[in-house]
């Protein structure tokens, strides 16, 4: 199984609302990520978990707050969010232990999220 | 801290026919790795091929073939026979050896259309 996997693919949600974005993959990645990536640019990165602790947030605001509950599973919390958060949001993991030839990131179909 | 650069924002090519995508990054490491990843309008990242910068020859993917010179810090795409399934956004990105996190450096991307 390579696969990451992505719910929802799509979503609107209001400024007041929360909603969560969830990730999920069964490589027995111990690095995961979020990006946030605008039409016609590259991926933005959010956060990194190594080994299930937030290794890397680059400098997100609150609005956004990630989870990792287990070395498979890592979620985005969202709340209070602006119309700019618009955007394709990808999960991504991978290997930390390297020269194993898989040093590569598997990405997810990713979240299309409207706020309005 | 390291940067990539993709300086060509969009290029096309004759169905069939080669192009060739260019990257060119920094860096004052001297292991690393180096990815170009596929982002069809169906917006699924996926690799289509990774170089060990450890490793003198090229890396080769059936019609995805790299160019890889270290000293010039360059790190080209060439697809041959192109089909209409290429076209996407192109992203060259950079992971270091080192560190925890496995954190991509992307480049800006460059948009491949293919005609008919």
């Amino acid at each position: 199984d390579t696969e990451v996997t992505q719910t929802p693919k799509h979503l609107v949600m209001g400024m007041t609302n929360k909603k969560s974005l969830k990730c999920e993959q069964h490589m027995g990645h111990r690095a995961m990520y979020w990006y946030k990536q605008k039409a016609k640019k590259p991926p933005e990165l959010m956060f990194v978990y190594s080994y299930e602790k937030l290794s890397i947030n680059e400098s997100v605001p609150s609005r956004f707050s990630p989870e990792c509950p287990n070395s498979s599973l890592l979620n985005l919390h969202l709340h209070a969010l602006q119309p700019e958060d618009s955007a394709l949001y990808l999960c991504a993991s991978s290997q930390l232990t390297l020269g194993t030839g898989n040093t590569e990131a598997f990405f997810g179909q990713g979240t299309r999220l409207t706020v309005v | 801290a390291q940067t990539v650069t993709q300086s060509q924002p969009e290029m096309s090519v004759q169905e069939a026919e080669t192009v060739t995508l260019s990257c060119t990054y920094d860096t004052s490491e001297s292991d690393y790795y180096l990815f170009w990843y596929k982002q069809p309008p169906s917006r699924q990242m996926i690799l289509v091929i990774r170089q060990e910068a450890y490793k003198q020859q090229n890396a080769t993917e059936n019609r995805f073939s790299v160019n890889f010179q270290k000293a010039a810090k360059s790190f080209s795409l060439k697809i041959s026979d192109s089909q209409l399934g290429d076209a996407a956004m192109y992203f060259c990105a950079y992971r270091s050896w080192s560190g925890n996190t496995g954190k991509l450096i992307f480049g800006q991307g460059t948009t491949l259309q293919v005609k008919p």
